[in-house]
Formats: structure tokens, sequence, C-alpha cells
């Protein structure tokens, strides 16, 4: 079965430091994984999404992912964090086309950010 | 506004009572999801919709629930006799494929 585990509750930075954001899945097969943010009383936007190619995804926002095969990872990454992106952060792992599209979502990582 | 859409955005309702929420997907989207989301925990899948048809049931989705999607665009999520467990964000997403797209959800308070 799908899963999707995001070691980090939260996470505080300061403004204008990096950011780096883990995601580890669970799948049978090459997933499709996605990174979504929610901001507080807001529904769920997508930052990016691999589904093959390039392991090097880019996203809006200036977020880029990076898929790891060895390590079961998809972990989000941002040279440069703004104020504006304190928000709550879910990493999801889908099927491929063909089978059952459902997406199953982490925990979420909760991030502050620190002026 | 073509996105997704839901409404009522917040419902508080006396434990007992039955609510019903609806969804309006993007208009060519063919496959409708509803998530579950408490405070603190990422989205629960509850149910999918392709077309018409009611595909998967989560295991979350008790008797008391039970969602409609008649005519293959909006759809309706029903609460019957609501528990203050189900006090929760409910999400409606659509997909035209493995791209999802949400809506800005329902919070339900059960007092």
């Amino acid at each position: 079965a799908q899963s999707v585990t995001q070691p980090d509750i939260h996470i505080t930075v300061s403004e204008g430091a990096s950011l780096e954001l883990r995601c580890n899945y669970s799948y049978g097969a090459t997933p499709y994984l996605f990174w979504y943010v929610q901001s507080p009383g807001q529904g769920l936007q997508l930052l990016l999404k691999y589904f093959s190619g390039d392991t090097l995804v880019q996203g809006i926002k200036g977020f880029e992912a990076e898929f790891k095969r060895s390590q079961s990872s998809f972990n989000l990454r941002k040279p440069s964090v703004h104020w504006s992106d304190a928000a709550e952060y879910f990493c999801a792992v889908g099927s491929p086309p063909g089978s059952y599209d459902k997406v199953i979502f982490g925990p979420g990582t909760s991030l502050s950010v620190i002026p | 506004d073509t996105g997704v859409s839901q409404d009522p955005r917040h419902k508080i309702t006396k434990r007992g009572q039955n609510v019903t929420f609806r969804c309006d997907p993007i208009s060519e989207h063919n496959r409708l999801y509803w998530y579950r989301q408490t405070l603190g925990q990422g989205p629960e899948f509850l149910t999918y919709f392709q077309n018409e048809a009611q595909l998967e049931k989560s295991r979350l989705l008790s008797d008391r629930f039970s969602a409609e999607r008649p005519k293959g665009s909006f759809s309706t999520l029903e609460i019957q006799r609501t528990e203050q467990g189900d006090s929760a964000m409910y999400l409606c997403a659509s997909s035209q494929g493995i791209l999802f797209f949400f809506g800005q959800g329902t919070r339900l308070t059960v007092v």
C-alpha cells in the first residue's frame, strides 16, 4: 500500500535561510510524487510534481524537489525562504494513470519563518 | 472563477443533526474526490467518483456518511447524526488525470 512519511512535524527557519523539507514514500513501483502547500484556512495548492524524467523538478514560488529512488525520498528545497512561505507543506504520492488514481498525503510539516 | 468550489465554507451544527456539503468540480473533470482533514494532519481519502459512479469508499466513511454525484457533475457529501469526532475540514478535489485541483474546503464544527 502507498504511504508517505514526513519526519519533521514543525520547522522554523529565518527569513533568507535555505529550507529542506523531508519526504519518504512507500510504493511498489515508480510513484507519482507531489508537494502541496496549504496556508491557514485555505485549500491545497500544488507546488510541484514528479512523474518521470529529470529527477530534479522545479515548481512555483522558487521551490524545487529531488526524487531519489534509492532513498525513496522526494525532499523539497528552497534556497532562500520568504516570510510568506510560512504554511503547512504536504508531500503526496499517487498511482500512475491506468490504475486507481488515488493520492495519499503525508501528515504535513508546518513551516514557521522568523523575520 | 473556474476552480473547484465548495459550499458552505463553514458549518456549525449540533451533535445528532444531519449536514450536507456540496462540491462543484472543474467542469471538464470526470473524477471527483472527497478528503477529510483534521487539525495537524494531512488530508485523508474518503471516497472517489468517476463520472457518476462511486468507485471506492474508505473505511473512514462510516454508514453515517453518504456521497453522491448524480449527474456526474456536482457532488454532495451528507453526514447523518453528526458526532463531535466528525469535526474537520472536508476537502473536495477534481481531476482529469493525476493532477488534482482542490477546493477551499468546508470546515465542520460539531458542538
